[in-house]
Formats: structure tokens, C-alpha cells, sequence
């Protein structure tokens, strides 16, 4: 099956520190989304981005499909970001989502 | 936007008894729903694909008769872990989504289970 791949799987951040995040996933896919999991386990649906860029406030996302990664882009980071992040990919030709192992985030005041 | 609900939130309960963990798509019809299963501090695991109308299709290693699904209409599945241990205890969430290319999957909040 797809394997899918993120990288730091830990980031420690200073308030008001940058980050990227990165998704390596081995084969084609339809739909990719990032997801931010909170302390009480909700999956927080931060970009579905298949291809290309997209922005929403301080974070924003690229993927390139065309060479099977993404990132994701945290600026001017705030404790409230603390928590997991997953990648989640749907292979191209079915519909289940796999996810990545996820990184843990972890931002300082 | 398309939100899926989960009921319910937490479930406690003693080791051998059932539980029911619903999932209900409220503003699409689902023909398709998923449900994973999460350790702490790991991802979530895919357990099986839910269809509506017939059985489901379990993910390697996940026990059919452990982990009984039931898609009976468009908008409900349910997970029903039967006889349940204390190595059952575990967050599970299920998902639902269109089925069509570039519609994105939407989850529900989960169910914390813990069987003492």
C-alpha cells in the first residue's frame, strides 16, 4: 500500500518561530489534507490540498503531486499550535485515507 | 460545511461487556464511511471501510467478529467492539466523504473507550 511519510516526527519552536512541515507519500494521490489534532483528539481539517498552494492565516501549504510531497508552513508560531499534525493522503484510484505518523508540536511561550 | 457526528464521546465500561460507537453523516448521504483506531501517541490506523447496504471490508489483522460494522442507511454506521478487554481501550473516530475525486474526507470528534 502507499506509505506516507512525515518529517521532523518532534519540532520544538520558540513562540514566533517559523516551521515547515513535510509529507513524502510514495505513489499518486487524489486528495491530501493536513490535519491538526487538539489535546482532546479532534482532527482540526487545516488545508485539503491536492496540488498546489493554498494560505489560511499563518499557515499555509504546498504540494507538488508531480513529486509526491507536500509542506506545510506555520509563521509567526503561538503556543495554541502545540499538538499533532498529520498528513492524510487517499491513494489515486480508491478512497481510504491513510495517514502519516504525524508531528508533534510543541511551542514555547 | 459537511459535518459528520460520533456518539458517543467517551464510553466507560466494565471488561466483557458491548459497546456501540455511532457515526452519522448530517448533511450528505454516505455510501461509503471509514473507521480508525488510534493508540496514544500514535496515528491513526485505518480498521475497516463501512458500506452501506453491505459488509464491510476489514483492513489486515482487524477481527471481523471483534469489530462488528453495520451501514444500514446513507447516513449511519456503527462499530460495535463486542465482548470488549482492557487491550480494546483505544480512541476510535470514524470518517465520511462523498466518494467522488477531490472531496475531501470529513471526521468525526471520536470515542475514547476504556474498559477497566
Amino acid at each position: 500500500g502507499i506509505q506516507v511519510e512525515q518529517s521532523p516526527p518532534d519540532l520544538i519552536l520558540q513562540e514566533g518561530a517559523n516551521s515547515t512541515l513535510r509529507c513524502n507519500f510514495s505513489d499518486s494521490v487524489n486528495n491530501l489534507q493536513w490535519f491538526h489534532q487538539n489535546p482532546w483528539g479532534q482532527l482540526i481539517n487545516l488545508f485539503y490540498i491536492p496540488s498546489g498552494t493554498k494560505q489560511n492565516g499563518r499557515l499555509s501549504a504546498t504540494t507538488v503531486a508531480t513529486e509526491r510531497y507536500s509542506l506545510l508552513y506555520i509563521s509567526s508560531s503561538q503556543t495554541t499550535d502545540s499538538g499533532v499534525y498529520f498528513c492524510a493522503v487517499e491513494r489515486d484510484g480508491g478512497f481510504k485515507t491513510i495517514f502519516g505518523a504525524g508531528t508533534r508540536l510543541f511551542v514555547k511561550a | 460545511g459537511a459535518v459528520v457526528s460520533q456518539h458517543p464521546s467517551r464510553v466507560i465500561c466494565k471488561s466483557g461487556t458491548s459497546v456501540k460507537i455511532e457515526c452519522r453523516s448530517l448533511d450528505f448521504q454516505a455510501t461509503t464511511m471509514f473507521w480508525y483506531r488510534q493508540f496514544p501517541k500514535q496515528s491513526l490506523m485505518l480498521m475497516a471501510t463501512s458500506n452501506e447496504g453491505s459488509k464491510a471490508t476489514y483492513e489486515q489483522g482487524v477481527e471481523k467478529d471483534k469489530f462488528l460494522i453495520n451501514h444500514a442507511s446513507l447516513t449511519l454506521s456503527t462499530l460495535t467492539v463486542t465482548s470488549a478487554h482492557p487491550e480494546d481501550s483505544s480512541f476510535y473516530i470514524c470518517s465520511a466523504g462523498k466518494m467522488a475525486v477531490n472531496q475531501p474526507q470529513h471526521f468525526g470528534d471520536g470515542t475514547r473507550l476504556s474498559i477497566l
